[in-house]
């Protein structure tokens, strides 16, 4: 069974560089069935989707975030990760990585998030 | 992008009541729709998927419908297991979204 597990920093300062990591388990991170995901949730608020990267490095990100994320694949360790820049008190929040299916039986379940790790809180604040 | 409504905000329910949330997307999303439901300090867990499918586990109360841009989530007789907060989020695009969240209270 596959489980994701995320680390990182707890506390960035302002301007800096937010990098979080999801190690995966039970499973190897570079399969074609799915993208890797980072969705994010500021305190009391829903749930904001922050980007997808598929095994071979390909990515989508939400235009809102687009020139500050970076995603990407790393095999060796099997691990994704997530590069946030300049961040402000707005990047405060909870992250979580999910797994977002593509092949799937059955077939409808693609595109629904069915793993998620447990989420960490991230503060910025200098 | 695909933007998600969700409509009540929050609302109050008793344990046994019937309980009903609406998701609407901004362009016609077909049956790419998902529901979530999310406890305090959790992560959300999947509970129904391409619209009106039992994630495998999910108690049979719960309930999706709907295709195109207009969905529901119903609970047919509400738990205490159930207070909660329940999101959906599409799936038509790679580019994915979610709704704001409905949080569902004990009355």
């Amino acid at each position: 069974q596959v489980q994701l597990q995320e680390s990182g920093p707890r506390l960035v300062k302002p301007s800096q560089t937010l990098s979080l990591t999801c190690t995966v388990s039970g499973g190897s991170v570079n399969t074609g069935d799915c993208f890797w995901t980072w969705i994010r949730q500021h305190p009391g608020k829903g749930l904001e989707w922050i980007g997808s990267v598929y095994h071979s490095g390909d990515t989508n990100y939400n235009p809102s975030l687009n020139t500050r994320v970076t995603l990407s694949v790393d095999t060796s360790n099997n691990q994704v990760s997530l590069k946030l820049t300049s961040v402000t008190a707005a990047d405060t929040a909870v992250y979580f990585c999910a797994r977002d299916p593509l092949l799937v039986v059955p077939a409808a379940r693609r595109g629904a998030f069915d793993i998620w790790g447990q989420g960490t809180m991230v503060t910025v604040s200098s | 992008d695909i933007q998600m409504t969700q409509s009540p905000s929050s609302l109050y329910a008793s344990v046994g009541d019937r309980v009903t949330i609406t998701c609407r997307a901004s362009q016609n999303i077909n049956k790419y729709l998902n529901w979530y439901q999310q406890k305090p300090g959790k992560a959300p867990k999947l509970l129904i998927y391409a619209a009106s499918h039992l994630q495998s586990g999910v108690p049979s109360r719960f309930t999706g419908s709907g295709s195109g841009t207009d969905f529901t989530l119903t609970i047919s007789s509400l738990q205490p297991e159930d207070f909660a907060t329940y999101s959906c989020q599409q799936s038509y695009s790679n580019f994915r979204s979610f709704g704001q969240g409905t949080k569902v209270e004990i009355k």
